[in-house]
């Protein structure tokens, strides 16, 4: 049972456009959907992340923007640059009892900048 | 520099054999918890400790035992390790709830386990 799916396992972007990865997710009870970026031989870092009530948050080239009607978010990366070439989470975060913060992730998407 | 470490970065072993994965952070946080990742299912949650001798399973927590005696350390044990632990593991930490915002997740470098 997949609660959050990233469908992309790779996507490929020429310098300078813009990157668009995508996030479904099937659990209306998350607070909070996040993007957590992997570079290889390393752990996973916190990029951005989206209220639930909200519908687009922005911090600088990375923009995120959520669709409840459709369960669906998206991160914008502009302009993309070489050091954006990494593997991107989308995870999804749900209060359980005792305040777990427990984060749901996708399967991730492989992004390569081309120069 | 704030950061989570995990030891070993690599281990190969065989099936049986016990071994322990250890976790330290040095931000004070009292939220801990342990993920693997494998291809096609993304992280998913083993374990997680709210503070200091409080633990509870995760998604996955078979096969696993994990202790917090100290804040900065959260060790996970595998008594009998068998093959389908083959896999990628994260440390992670954080504040806690704080009931208004989600707080970030640290995650350490990452433990890759072969189990042979």
């Amino acid at each position: 049972d997949q609660q959050v799916k990233q469908n992309s396992p790779s996507l490929s972007v020429q310098e300078g456009r813009i990157s668009i990865l995508n996030c479904d997710y099937t659990n209306s009870m998350f607070d909070y959907f996040l993007w957590y970026k992997k570079y290889p031989a390393e752990g996973p870092t916190f990029l951005i992340s989206i209220s639930s009530i909200k519908d687009k948050n922005e911090d600088g080239r990375f923009t995120v923007f959520l669709n409840k009607s459709a369960k669906h978010l998206s991160l914008h990366i502009v302009p993309s640059q070489p050091g954006d070439s990494a593997v991107y989470f989308c995870a999804a975060s749900r209060r359980e009892s005792f305040g777990n913060e427990k984060l749901t992730f996708g399967t991730g998407t492989r992004l390569t900048i081309i120069p | 520099e704030a950061q989570v470490t995990q030891n070993p970065r690599y281990l190969i072993t065989v099936t049986g054999k016990k071994l322990t994965v250890t976790c330290s952070q040095n931000m004070n946080h009292e939220y801990m918890s342990w993920y693997r990742q494998d291809p096609g299912l993304g992280l998913r949650q083993i374990y997680y400790s709210m503070n200091v001798e409080v633990t509870d399973k995760g998604d996955v927590p078979e096969g696993y035992k994990v202790s917090r005696k100290e804040k900065r350390n959260f060790p996970l044990i595998l008594e009998s390790p068998s093959p389908n632990q083959t896999s990628l593991y994260f440390c992670a930490s954080s504040l806690p709830y704080s009931g208004r915002d989600h707080n970030e997740q640290f995650f350490g470098p990452g433990t890759r386990l072969t189990v042979l």
